[in-house]
C-alpha cells in the first residue's frame, strides 16, 4: 500500500510569509506526527494528533507554528511569518497506535529567504 | 538538554565486520526504545525496537540491546553490508501519557566498505 506522502517536496518562500505545508499518512493510522529536521541534527518533535486531536503540542516552538488534523486523516502545518531560522526538512510520520513504530514520509524541506 | 544522545557521529567499518552503534539517555521515565534508519532525501524508516521489560531483541542481522542501569543501548548489525550504509537515529520514548512523543538522537553515519 501507500507509504506517507507529504507535499509539497520542496518549498522556499521569504521571509514574513505564510506557508502550509500537507500530510497524508498510512490509511488506517490513527497517530500522526510532525517533526522538524535541522542539519546534522535528529528529527525534532513538534506536535502529535491522536484521530483528530492534536495529543501533544509541546514541541511547537512558538504561536507561529500551528497544526490540524480535521477528519482524522490528512494533516497540515502551518507556520505564520516565516523565519529565517524555520529553515529545515519538516517530517511527517503516522503509525497505527502511540507505541507503534512510525512510518516516516519523504519530507518537505522549507528554505525561507 | 540533550535527553537522547548519540556521541559517535561517524562509524566505518569492513563489510562483513560487526558494526556497533551506540546511544545513551538521560530521562529515566523512558521505557520505549527504537533505532530508525535514513538515507538521503528519504525520511527515516524503522529498523528494530525494545521495551525496557527486556534487555536484549534480536531481529535477523540486527540486535538491540539495552542496559537500564547504565540509562543505554547499542545495535549491532552483523555482517555488517554495504546495504547498511546510512544514518543510524536512536529514539526513545516515555510511559503511555507521553506515549507519541519520541525523542531523537543526532544520528550515527554508518559506512561499511566493500
Amino acid at each position: 500500500g501507500a507509504g506517507v506522502s507529504q507535499t509539497p517536496s520542496n518549498k522556499v518562500t521569504e521571509k514574513g510569509k505564510y506557508v502550509e505545508l500537507r500530510c497524508d499518512p498510512i490509511s488506517g493510522h490513527t497517530a500522526l506526527y510532525w517533526y522538524r529536521q535541522s542539519l546534522g541534527q535528529g528529527p525534532e518533535f513538534l506536535i502529535y494528533f491522536q484521530g483528530t486531536g492534536a495529543a501533544d503540542d509541546s514541541g511547537l516552538p512558538n504561536d507561529r507554528f500551528f497544526a490540524v488534523r480535521p477528519e482524522g486523516s490528512v494533516s497540515t502545518l502551518k507556520i505564520q511569518r516565516t523565519e529565517r531560522g524555520d529553515s529545515a526538512v519538516y517530517l511527517c510520520a503516522s503509525s497505527l497506535t502511540p507505541r507503534n513504530e512510525q512510518f516516516f514520509g519523504p519530507g518537505t524541506r522549507l528554505t525561507v529567504l | 538538554d540533550q535527553q537522547v544522545k548519540q556521541n559517535s557521529p561517524s562509524l566505518s567499518v569492513q563489510e562483513g565486520r560487526i558494526s556497533i552503534l551506540n546511544c545513551d539517555y538521560t530521562n529515566s521515565m523512558f521505557d520505549y526504545f527504537l533505532w530508525y534508519k535514513k538515507y538521503p532525501a528519504e525520511g527515516p524508516t524503522f529498523l528494530i525496537s525494545i521495551s525496557s521489560i527486556k534487555d536484549k531483541n534480536e531481529d535477523g542481522r540486527f540486535t538491540v540491546f539495552l542496559n537500564k542501569s547504565a540509562k543505554h543501548l547499542s545495535l549491532h548489525i552483523v555482517p555488517s553490508q554495504p546495504g547498511d550504509s546510512a544514518v543510524y537515529f536512536c529514539a526513545a520514548s516515555g510511559d503511555n501519557t507521553n506515549a507519541g512523543k519520541s525523542t531523537f538522537g543526532d544520528g550515527t553515519t554508518l559506512t561499511v566498505k566493500p
